[in-house]
Order: C-alpha cells, then structure tokens, then sequence
C-alpha cells in the first residue's frame, strides 16, 4: 500500500500568515494526489484534485504543487474559518490511501 | 442540488452485521462511482471500496472478506454491508461521489460497536 506522511501534524498560525502543508508519498504516484478539508464534526471537503487543480466554489488563496512523492499545499492569508484537518488522498493505485492529516490552529 | 445521505444503525454488536444506506439526489447512479470511507480513531480515514457507475465493485483488501457494496438504481440508493464486526471498527461512515477524487460526501453516520 502507498503510505502518505504530512507534516506538520499540528501547525499554530497566525491570521494573514501563509502556511504550507507537506504531504509525502512512499512510492511515486504521478499527479493522483487530491487534498481535503475537514472540519470539526464535518464531512471531508475536496479542496484541490490533481496536486495542482482547483475546484470551483474554494477560495483561491488554496493552492497546491507537486508531483511524483512531494506534494505541497499552500494557503495564503490564513483567515479563522481555515481552522480544519486537511488530509491528502492518493489514488494512484489501490487501495487509495489517505495521510493522517494536519490539524490547522490558530494563535 | 447534489446530495448525500447516510443512515444506519448507531450501535451494533461485536460479531454482528453492519448494514448503511446512502440515498443520493441530483445525480444518476448509472453516471458515477460511490464510494465508501470511513473514519476511526485508531486509523484516520480508510477507504473502503466503490461502486462503479456499471455497477461492478472493488473492495479495499483489508475489507475483502466481510464488506459487500451494493445499489439499488430505481431507488438512487447504495448499500454498504460488512460483517464480523469489531470494536476498531467504531466509526463514521461516509459514502462519497467520484472516481478517484470524491466531490461530494454525505454528512456520514457515526456507529458504534460494542456490546
């Protein structure tokens, strides 16, 4: 099975700030990698399919990079309704996997 | 509008069976992939297998032996069901539409399994 490993597991920012969080596949996996928003006590939310591409309706200081192992997602100008998990998912191949999240806080 | 929406039983027996519905509007059956995630404390989310739009399935091999999914077209209904339940198995389960990215998840159904 493809392990994804994100990092930070916690991150503690700053309203304004630009963050990135990291996701890392054990074997490479082209583009298949999509990212999701969660928040507390709500479904996962597709926020960027493809590493790369957005998706109508999410605010476009979400954005994404990366490709084969190393997958990046940046949000921009951290606003108090980003507080969430995100979660990268890979469906390269089965059985899709997900990481184990980044829960984002804010100070 | 799309939506999705799951229900079950809340709380199950150990060794017992699971049974989750997910009745779907806005969208054909016949047109996309539902999907089966779920979400436990000891394992984060795991997907657990789909439902082609042909109506053909795959299933997570750590599930293999005692999950089923199935559908119900006429009724835009899609049917998750496994067996030999364990306490890890406590959880939500979501069903989700798409292929390989899921664009829509119901609200999912939270079930507990304990004696």
């Amino acid at each position: 099975d493809i392990v994804l490993t994100q990092s930070p597991t916690t991150l503690s920012v700053t309203p304004g700030e630009t963050v990135s969080l990291s996701c890392r596949a054990s074997h490479s996996i082209g583009t298949n990698l999509h990212w999701y928003q969660q928040k507390t006590n709500e479904s996962p939310r597709l926020l960027i399919k493809y590493a790369s591409q957005s998706i109508s309706g999410i605010p476009s200081r979400f954005s994404a990079s990366g490709s084969g192992t190393d997958f990046t997602l940046n949000i921009n100008n951290v606003e108090f309704d980003d507080v969430s998990s995100y979660f990268c998912q890979q469906t390269q191949s089965w059985p899709y996997t997900f990481g184990a999240g980044t829960k984002l806080e804010l100070k | 509008q799309v939506q999705l929406k799951e229900t079950g039983p809340g709380l199950v027996q150990p060794t017992q069976t699971l049974s989750i519905t997910c009745t779907v509007s806005g969208f054909s059956l016949t047109s996309y992939y539902m999907q089966w995630v779920r979400q436990t404390p000891g394992k984060g989310l795991e997907w657990m297998g789909f439902i082609r739009s042909g109506g053909s399935t795959e299933y997570n091999s750590e599930f293999k032996s005692r999950l089923s999914i199935s559908r119900d077209t006429s009724k835009n209904q899609v049917f998750l069901k496994m067996n030999s339940l364990k306490t890890e198995d406590t959880g939500v389960y979501y069903c989700a539409r798409g292929y390989n990215n899921f664009d829509y998840w119901g609200q999912g159904v939270m079930v507990t399994v304990s004696s």
